[in-house]
C-alpha cells in the first residue's frame, strides 16, 4: 500500500533554514509528482509546490520562490523539502502529498505531517 | 490566482441531519474541485474528486454536485465520525488553493 512518511518535528530560530523528508513506499516513485503542503495554527491548507521525481523539475507556489527548495533522492524514494529564511509566518505542519492519478493535482495520499516550529 | 470561499465557516449539526458545505471559486474551473476532511492531528482525507466523483472507500452518505464557479459537498445523514473540518481545492490551474475549510461542530 501507498505510505508516505515524513521526517520528525523541528524546532527553529528565525532565520534559519529547515529540510522535511518524506519517504514513499508502496509505488513507483519516479510516476507521481510529489506535492508539499502547509497547514498555519488557525489558517486553512496551503500548496506549496511539487516536484517531478523523473525529471526532478520543480513548480512553486509564487509566495515561496526564491526561498523553497524540493529535491529527491530516487535511489532511496524520498522527497525533501528545504525552506530558507524562516520567520514566524513559517511556523505551521507541513505535509507532503502525492497525487491519485499521474498528472493530476488533488491528493490521495499524504504524509502524517511533520511540525515546524520557529521561535528565538 | 483563483480564490475559494467555503461557507458556513462553522456548522453546528445533530447526529442524523442533512448537511450541506458550499464553495465559491472566484473564476470557472470546471469540475476540477476536490473535497477533504481532517481531523485535528490527522491528514487530511480525500472524498471526493472532480467535483462529484467518490473515492474508493468513501461512505455513499457524502455527496459532491456543482460546475463552474459553484460547488456543495452534502452528508445525507450525519454520523459521529463525521464531526470534522471540511476543506474544498481547486486544481483547474496552478496554484491549487483550498478554502478556508468549514468546522463541523455537533450541536
Amino acid at each position: 500500500q501507498v505510505q508516505l512518511v515524513q521526517s520528525g518535528a523541528e524546532v527553529k530560530k528565525p532565520g534559519a533554514s529547515v529540510k522535511v523528508s518524506c519517504k514513499a513506499s508502496g509505488y513507483n516513485f519516479t510516476a507521481y509528482y510529489m506535492h508539499w503542503l502547509r497547514r498555519a495554527p488557525g489558517q486553512g491548507l496551503e500548496w506549496m509546490g511539487w516536484i517531478n521525481p523523473n525529471s526532478g523539475g520543480t513548480i512553486f507556489a509564487q509566495k515561496f520562490q526564491g526561498r523553497v527548495t524540493m529535491t529527491t533522492d530516487t535511489s532511496i524514494s524520498t522527497a525533501y523539502m528545504e525552506l530558507d529564511r524562516l520567520t514566524s509566518d513559517d511556523a505551521a505542519l507541513y505535509y507532503c502529498a502525492r497525487s491519485r492519478v499521474s498528472g493530476t493535482h488533488y491528493f490521495q495520499f499524504w504524509g502524517q505531517g511533520t511540525l515546524v516550529t520557529v521561535s528565538s | 490566482d483563483i480564490q475559494m470561499t467555503q461557507s458556513p465557516s462553522t456548522l453546528s449539526a445533530s447526529v442524523g441531519d442533512r448537511v450541506t458545505i458550499t464553495c465559491r471559486a472566484s473564476q470557472r474551473i470546471s469540475s476540477w474541485l476536490a473535497w477533504y476532511q481532517q481531523k485535528p492531528g490527522k491528514a487530511p482525507k480525500l472524498l471526493i474528486y472532480k467535483a462529484s466523483f467518490l473515492e474508493d472507500g468513501v461512505p455513499s452518505r457524502f455527496s459532491g454536485s456543482g460546475s463552474g464557479t459553484e460547488f456543495t459537498l452534502t452528508i445525507s445523514s450525519l454520523l459521529p465520525d463525521d464531526f470534522a473540518t471540511y476543506y474544498c481545492q481547486q486544481y483547474d490551474s496552478y496554484l491549487y488553493t483550498f478554502g478556508q475549510g468549514t468546522k463541523l461542530e455537533i450541536k
